[in-house]
């Protein structure tokens, strides 16, 4: 198993709908959680992070954690084509003995107009 | 303004040469990585550092050196033996505390190009 596991995609969306991106990883003992937008050729930003189960919300982005189930979640709602972009999940797994985030493969999104 | 810069953003190696890639940050942040990120692909951990002159490998460190002399500083070198350079290479930086890593800092990326 991968340590930090994603869909590669596309997943593609309608212009307005909610997009769901997911991300599976390996450690249960992991404690923070990160959602990176990457545009092409350019260098990841951060979206989003959570420490804690359960959902965090930050405008239009919600980031969902359940980790009896190790698994973190990036909602988007009203989706608009400026989001078409690819999402990084990284997390902080404490098994590896790395203080480092390792990067999930990420998620290509397309907004379709 | 605070932030992290990479240079030189394009660079050209021709085979069996080594090239350094710069990395500077202004956010008094103690550590500082390199990831390489290859097409489609997410990013790999080349070598990270948490204090200076320490630094410790990541899962493709073979190929690679770096130094931390500075606080702000960690330059990584791309040696002739890393077989397949050519690759967007990222440097980042983030406030370090016990055993968790914050939020990662990046800067622009360079991407280097084996001729």
């Amino acid at each position: 198993q991968k340590e930090v596991e994603q869909n590669s995609g596309p997943l593609s969306v309608p212009e307005g709908a909610i997009a769901s991106l997911n991300c599976t990883y390996s450690d249960r003992g992991s404690q923070s959680f990160f959602w990176y937008r990457q545009y092409s050729g350019k260098s990841p930003e951060l979206i989003m992070f959570i420490y804690s189960n359960g959902d965090k919300e930050d405008g239009r982005f919600t980031a969902q954690l359940n980790k009896a189930s190790q698994y973190v979640s990036l909602l988007i709602r009203d989706s608009q084509p400026s989001d078409s972009a690819t999402y990084l999940c990284a997390v902080n797994l404490m098994d590896t003995g790395r203080r480092a985030l390792t990067f999930g493969s990420g998620t290509r999104l397309q907004v379709q107009p | 303004d605070g932030g992290i810069t990479q240079s030189p953003k394009y660079l050209f190696r021709k085979e069996g040469q080594n090239v350094t890639l710069s990395c500077e940050q202004n956010l008094n942040h103690d550590a500082m990585y390199w990831y390489r990120q290859d097409p489609g692909q997410g990013l790999r951990l080349i070598y990270y550092s948490q204090i200076v002159n320490d630094f410790q490998k990541g899962d493709i460190a073979e190929g690679y050196s770096v130094s931390r002399e500075k606080k702000e500083s960690f330059p990584l070198t791309v040696t002739s033996a890393q077989k397949n350079p050519t690759a967007f290479y990222l440097c980042a930086s983030s406030i370090f505390s016990g055993t968790n890593t914050g939020e990662l800092f990046f800067g622009e990326g360079s991407r280097l190009t084996v001729l």
